[in-house]
């Protein structure tokens, strides 16, 4: 079945780094999804991609759809302490109702 | 807007009680779903509903059972809560379409003692 593969696990930053994460799959997505969770709280949706090559920025947030639809990938420019938290990529499952979500990328920023 | 509103959030249950959770979305989303995370797992789906009266199995739907009977409230129940069934648990909504994303609740976190 359809997967994904988020690294890396876990990222220990120094607040003012920037921040990388990616998300690959075997399969093909039409659609990414960015998630992200505090600490006690619920998951709430970042960004939204619909386009092979599409990059779109929320804030200091940016992501990517991959040209393969296979891949996609998180930027955080300048983190800050409220970057904390679990990152999720999702797509939604091919042919179906439910979405597929990776198993999440944990920041933790040093003040 | 109150958005997706999950009751209760905390809640200890000894071994073999049962208990319902409730979950309850004003967005008039058509789809809701069941989730449970646990430690290095990740988000499990238990299951999923695409409009009222209507439920359908996730992953790990074994323990669990479910209720759309209105649009706007999903139930979970738990009929001879288990340890393995220790979890926080993730209701959530989407419209019609799951390519806009969903709007999750702020969780409730259960304890099988």
């Amino acid at each position: 079945g359809q997967q994904l593969n988020q690294s890396p696990q876990s990222m220990f930053i120094q607040e003012g780094e920037d921040v990388s994460m990616n998300c690959t799959s075997s399969s093909i997505f039409n659609t990414w999804l960015w998630y992200k969770q505090d600490p006690g709280e619920g998951p709430v949706l970042l960004i939204a991609l619909y386009k092979a090559g599409e990059l779109t920025s929320n804030g200091r947030l940016t992501a990517q759809f991959g040209i393969t639809r296979k891949d996609s990938f998180l930027n955080i420019s300048a983190s800050i302490p409220s970057d904390v938290g679990i990152y999720f990529c999702a797509g939604p499952h091919t042919g179906g109702f439910k979405t597929i979500f990776g198993a999440g990328t944990r920041l933790f920023v040093k003040a | 807007n109150a958005g997706v509103t999950q009751t209760p959030k905390f809640r200890v249950l000894k071994t073999g009680q049962s208990m319902t959770l409730l979950c309850a979305q004003d967005m008039n989303h058509e789809y809701m779903y069941w989730y449970r995370q646990d430690p290095g797992m990740g988000l499990r789906l238990i299951h999923y509903s695409v409009g009222e009266g209507t439920t359908a199995k996730g992953e790990v739907p074994d323990g669990y059972n479910v209720s759309r009977l209105k649009k706007q409230n999903f139930l979970l129940g738990l009929e001879s809560a288990a340890p393995s069934q220790t979890s926080v648990y993730f209701c959530a909504s989407s419209p019609l379409g799951q390519i806009y994303g969903y709007t999750f609740g702020s969780g409730t976190r259960l304890t099988v003692v």
